[in-house]
């Protein structure tokens, strides 16, 4: 089983959609928790951190379930340029280890 | 955001020559460089951890001979790629975490490596 595993999707959405993307986790070491963006041939980009009391920027609501080890991404109305790869990544403690989960694609459509 | 830079941005070379990649933060110190490999459609993978002034630590699976790691200053880090093959042609990118507390890290904007 993977450390960080994410839906690959695709998921196909219109404009204007909302959608969210799951991540479980199974090392109960972890420590912090992001979610990262990716288009195609770039490098990753952060897009949030992600906390136990939730955090929200703009469309984009994140959220942290440590019982169940779980992490998530909402993302309302959804826009042709949110259509991407979302990486979600965790930080581990000793050593500071970083797993990448393989992430999910967004596709949004007109 | 902190900004870090990669140098070549892409770079083919022929089957047993070594290529070397460069990482820097440009305006920050990183005490600690990242670097990765990811083939297409797939995930990061972690190669190895660059610590400045000491060695690198190596993901299991990596050979620390072909893939040489100099963390020569707090803000540049080279990933040497010897006697590179075609199974190395790859997109390897490098990021860095600030010595200023924080857990992000900050990626540069990778290299494309084509092996002939």
């Amino acid at each position: 089983r993977k450390e960080v595993e994410q839906d690959p999707g695709p998921f196909n959405v219109p404009e204007g959609a909302t959608v969210a993307f799951n991540c479980t986790y199974s090392n109960s070491a972890s420590q912090s928790f992001f979610w990262y963006r990716q288009d195609c041939r770039k490098e990753p980009k952060l897009l949030m951190s992600v906390y136990s009391s939730g955090n929200e920027d703009g469309r984009f609501t994140a959220q942290l379930n440590r019982a169940s080890q779980y992490i998530s991404l909402l993302i309302r109305d959804s826009k042709l340029s949110d259509s991407a790869t979302y990486l979600c990544v965790v930080n581990r403690t000793g050593g500071f280890k970083t797993i990448f989960g393989a992430g999910t694609r967004l596709f949004v459509k007109a | 955001g902190a900004v870090v830079s990669q140098h070549p941005s892409r770079v083919i070379c022929k089957s047993g020559t070594s290529v070397k990649i460069e990482c820097r933060s440009l305006d920050f110190q990183a005490t600690t460089m990242f670097w990765y490999r990811q083939f297409p459609k797939k995930s990061l993978m972690l190669m190895a951890t660059s610590n400045e002034g000491s060695k690198a630590t190596y993901e299991q699976g990596v050979e620390k001979d072909k893939f040489l790691i100099n963390h020569a200053s707090l803000t540049l880090s080279t990933l040497t790629v010897t006697s590179a093959h075609p199974e190395d042609s790859s997109f390897y990118i490098c990021s860095a975490r600030a010595d200023r507390g924080e857990e992000t890290q900050y990626f540069g904007p990778g290299t494309r490596l084509l092996v002939l």
